[in-house]
């Protein structure tokens, strides 16, 4: 168990609709990662923050959005869903930033898009 | 753009036998760390060695090392002892110290030990 906890584990939902993931990060870790995971694609960095704040962004759609809370959970937004954002989206986090970090992930939330 | 680049898509080994699974990675920024992660079939991403481009010398963690060539820029995981867990997709990862802060990932080798 690497201490990053992302809910929902499955979701479907429709062409068009919005949905939110969520990750906790480990106890004390500031800075969060998304991370999305698809057949075709294969694994691709979306955002980063770090203690509330946007750090570097990714390959990220305009559809979607992310923040970091106060308490530094992070959610992800993802709108106007299509067939294709059909993906396995992690969440990773780590104590700081910087070369030699190793992020810890979370198991993933699998969205299906139908 | 950095890129990551790992050129076996699956591999079968017998249990028991070291493993050497291949990773090249092009960047021209001298500063970058490389990773290894593992993903077995329940889907989690587990992280097992890491090495720095100016570390003298090759990483180990236990059973897993890192073949680092700075000069043909390849960073091989060796796996000693295979072991019917170590079953699973293994991914090479690069970050930049000066670009965005997430990984680049390859796409990744799907590495099946057989008894």
């Amino acid at each position: 168990d690497s201490g990053v906890t992302q809910t929902p584990k499955h979701l479907i939902t429709a062409t068009g609709q919005r949905v939110t993931l969520r990750c906790s990060p480990r106890s004390g870790d500031l800075s969060v990662y998304w991370y999305q995971q698809s057949l075709d694609q294969g694994l691709q960095f979306l955002i980063q923050y770090y203690n509330g704040e946007e750090r570097a962004k990714g390959n990220i759609l305009e559809r979607f959005s992310a923040q970091q809370f106060p308490d530094l959970h992070s959610e992800l937004n993802l709108s106007s869903l299509e067939l294709g954002d059909s993906a396995l989206y992690f969440c990773a986090s780590s104590p700081r930033t910087g070369l030699n970090t190793e992020a810890f992930f979370g198991q993933g939330t699998r969205l299906t898009v139908v | 753009a950095q890129k990551i680049t790992q050129t076996q898509p699956g591999m079968f080994v017998q249990e028991k036998e070291a493993v050497t699974l291949d990773c090249t990675y092009d960047t021209s920024d001298p500063s970058y760390g490389l990773f290894w992660y593992k993903q077995p079939s329940s889907g989690e991403m587990i992280f097992l060695i890491y090495q720095g481009s100016y570390d003298q010398q090759n990483a180990t963690e236990g059973r897993y090392s890192l073949n680092f060539q700075k000069a043909r820029k390849s960073a091989n995981l060796v796996i000693s002892a295979s072991q019917l867990g170590d079953s699973a997709m293994y991914f090479c990862a690069m970050r930049l110290i000066g670009g965005a802060d997430g990984l680049t990932f390859g796409k990744g080798t799907h590495l099946i030990i057989q008894p």
